[in-house]
C-alpha cells in the first residue's frame, strides 16, 4: 500500500493565487516524520519542512504554511499568494520510527505552474 | 551551502558499459547514506541503503549485481550501474542525515542517459 499519497497531479493557478498541495499518509508507527520538498526543475530537493508526529501544530513560514492533522492524517501545504517562482514539483515524504528514520517514502509529487 | 554532493551530476553512456556515480557528505561523516532513483516525471523511490563498512541493504526490486553501491569512506558512497541499458536511464539522487535523527540532506543528483 502506498504510504504517501499526492492525489493532485498538477495544479495550474495564477500569479497571487493561494494554492493548497494535498497529502495524506498511511503509518502504523506511533513516531514518524513528514516532510515537504521542492524540486524545481534543476531537480535538486529543497527541503520545506520537517513535522514530526507528536506535534500537531500548526506552522507558518513567510507565504508557506503546513496543515497537520493526525485525526486524517493529512499534510497539507498552503502557498498565500502564489508566485511564479514557486513553479515546481513538490513532494510530501514520510520516514517512519526514530531507528528508521532516514528511510523515505515519497509521494508521487504534485506538479505546481503558477502562470503570471 | 551544498552538504552533500554528486559527480557527475549528468553522464551519457553507451549500453553495456557500467557508470560510477559518487555521492560526498562534504562538512560530515554520514555513516549511512541512501540512493533513490526518479523516473521522469515519477516520484523517487529508494533503492539502497548505504552503510560505510557493511554491505548494502537493497529494496525489494533492485538488483544489487547490478547496481553495486560501496560506501569507501565515512564522506564517500558510489553506485555503480553496470552493464547499463536504456531502461536505466533515470535521475539519480543520493541522501544522508548528519546525524540519525537530523534531516536528511540530498545531493543534487545525476541524470544518467544510456544510448
Amino acid at each position: 500500500a502506498q504510504k504517501v499519497t499526492q492525489a493532485q497531479t498538477e495544479i495550474s493557478v495564477v500569479e497571487k493565487e493561494d494554492v493548497t498541495l494535498d497529502c495524506v499518509y498511511e503509518t502504523r508507527d506511533t513516531t514518524y516524520y513528514l516532510f515537504w520538498y521542492k524540486q524545481p526543475p534543476s531537480g535538486e530537493l529543497v527541503f520545506l519542512i520537517r513535522r514530526n508526529s507528536f506535534d500537531e501544530q500548526n506552522e507558518i513560514s513567510g507565504r508557506y504554511s503546513w496543515n497537520f492533522q493526525k485525526s486524517t492524517s493529512s499534510f497539507n501545504f498552503t502557498i498565500t499568494a502564489s508566485q511564479v517562482v514557486d513553479s515546481a514539483v513538490y513532494f510530501c515524504a514520510l520516514s517512519e520510527n526514530l531507528y528508521n528514520f532516514n528511510k523515505f517514502y515519497f509521494g508521487s509529487g504534485t506538479k505546481l505552474n503558477v502562470k503570471p | 551551502g551544498a552538504v552533500v554532493s554528486q559527480h557527475p551530476s549528468w553522464v551519457i553512456c553507451k549500453s553495456g558499459t557500467s557508470v560510477k556515480i559518487e555521492c560526498r557528505s562534504l562538512d560530515f561523516q554520514a555513516t549511512t547514506m541512501f540512493w533513490y532513483r526518479q523516473f521522469p516525471k515519477q516520484s523517487l523511490m529508494l533503492m539502497a541503503t548505504s552503510n560505510e563498512g557493511s554491505k548494502a541493504t537493497y529494496e525489494q526490486g533492485v538488483e544489487k549485481d547490478k547496481f553495486l553501491i560501496n560506501h569507501a569512506s565515512l564522506t564517500l558512497s558510489t553506485l555503480t550501474v553496470t552493464s547499463a541499458h536504456p531502461e536505466d536511464s533515470s535521475f539519480y539522487i543520493c541522501s544522508a542525515p548528519r546525524s540519525t535523527r537530523d534531516t536528511q540532506y540530498f545531493g543534487p543528483g545525476t541524470r544518467l542517459t544510456v544510448l
